[in-house]
Order: structure tokens, then C-alpha cells, then sequence
């Protein structure tokens, strides 16, 4: 079954402004990720959390990890017409590497 | 580096049909992995390969089998296709003690 839950499902917003995306996911983890996909490509690899940090960063994207809440946010600052795409989290909660993913978002920025 | 490849891009089948999806890694990953998407479903793991050698079942295994043929490839194959199974297929790879899977472009399949 599927573990993580992305909300909202769609956020469109202008340029320039910041783009929030939150997972849910309901067993322990070693670490989620994020993965963006553009519209009939593949996934790519954004970020990685692992479950003893809180927050890390990478460019304009801003990760965040409650393991309490077992909950997790991606924000995007500044966000460009570039990044309409939907979004993905994906937890690891095994020594197998396998992930689980969430539905998704699909962010959608106006120029 | 090519990356993760698969072959073909497009595939329409009839029911009862068979094929089998062609996916290879360049970057000499030990993992692979192979997803299918269907709308607002998210990635959904069918199967997967931890090293050379060795197959496990994902998720939705039902109506597919794998083949680790070698280190860069592994091949999903549908032996009686259903319209179910119609969906978008990802590989993936990973490399040794990492977590971040890299993909493929995907192959979309119909079945009628």
C-alpha cells in the first residue's frame, strides 16, 4: 500500500512567489526523499533527509522532517516557470533501498 | 553516461499479448528497480533487483516476471496482457549503500 500522501494535490501559484508541499507517511524511515517529474519524463532525484536531521537545504529547496508527525515538507522559494512539475516523496524504511512512494503534487507556476 | 535506458518508448498490445520491457544502466548500480504509474496513483513497485543474481516482489507483482540478465540490465516481461497492466513503466537504479534512485524515461503501454 501506498505510504506517503502528498497535499495539496495541486498548488498553482505566479512566479516568484514560494511553493509549499507536504507528505505524510505512516511506518519508520531511514530517510525521505524528494523526486520532481516534468510532464511525460522520468523522475529525478532532488533531495534527501535522513531520519536525525530536521532540515536540510539545497539551492531554493528547503526540506523539513517530523519524525513525531511522521510528516515532511518541501518548500521552493522564489519558484520560476521552470519548476511546474509535480512533485513526489518517497520514503526508506528498510536495508533493501526499496522506496515508497507518495502521489504526488502537481505545481503548476504561472508566469 | 547514457544512464538508465528503456526500450521502447511506445507499445500498444491486445490483450493476451505478450512483450518484455528492455531497461540498462551505465552507471554500474547494483540495485534496479521497475514501477509502473497509472494517474493519481503514484509510482507503484513491481519488482525489484538488489544485486546481480537475486529478484524480489514488490507491490503489484501479479502478471509480470523479471530478469536480472546482467549488472546493467534488467527486463520486466507481461506474459498475457491484460488492459490492467495498461500504465506508464520507470526503471530505476541505485548504486551501492545510496538511497537516490535514478530513472529512465519510461515506456508507455496500452493494452486493448
Amino acid at each position: 500500500s501506498q505510504q506517503g500522501e502528498e497535499d495539496p494535490q495541486a498548488l498553482s501559484i505566479q512566479e516568484g512567489e514560494n511553493a509549499t508541499m507536504n507528505c505524510s507517511y505512516k511506518t519508520s524511515i531511514n530517510n525521505l526523499q524528494w523526486y520532481r517529474q516534468n510532464s511525460g519524463r522520468g523522475l529525478v532525484h532532488l533531495i534527501l533527509i535522513r531520519s536525525n536531521e530536521r532540515e536540510k537545504h539545497s539551492g531554493r529547496l528547503r526540506v523539513t522532517l517530523d519524525t513525531s508527525k511522521k510528516s515532511s515538507s518541501l518548500l521552493i522559494t522564489a519558484s520560476r516557470a521552470a519548476d511546474t512539475a509535480s512533485y513526489f516523496c518517497a520514503s526508506s524504511g528498510g536495508s533493501n533501498y526499496k522506496l515508497t512512494f507518495g502521489k504526488g503534487t502537481l505545481l503548476t507556476v504561472n508566469p | 553516461n547514457a544512464g538508465v535506458t528503456q526500450t521502447p518508448k511506445f507499445q500498444v498490445l491486445k490483450t493476451g499479448q505478450s512483450m518484455t520491457l528492455q531497461c540498462a544502466q551505465d552507471m554500474n548500480h547494483n540495485s534496479m528497480y521497475w514501477y509502473r504509474q497509472d494517474p493519481g496513483m503514484g509510482l507503484r513497485l513491481i519488482y525489484y533487483s538488489a544485486s546481480e543474481g537475486t529478484t524480489d516482489k514488490g507491490e503489484v507483482p501479479n502478471g509480470y516476471n523479471v530478469s536480472r540478465l546482467n549488472k546493467r540490465e534488467f527486463s520486466l516481461r507481461l506474459e498475457s496482457a491484460a488492459p490492467s497492466q495498461t500504465s506508464v513503466y520507470f526503471c530505476a537504479s541505485t548504486g551501492q549503500g545510496r538511497y537516490e534512485q535514478y530513472f529512465g524515461p519510461g515506456t508507455r503501454l496500452t493494452v486493448t
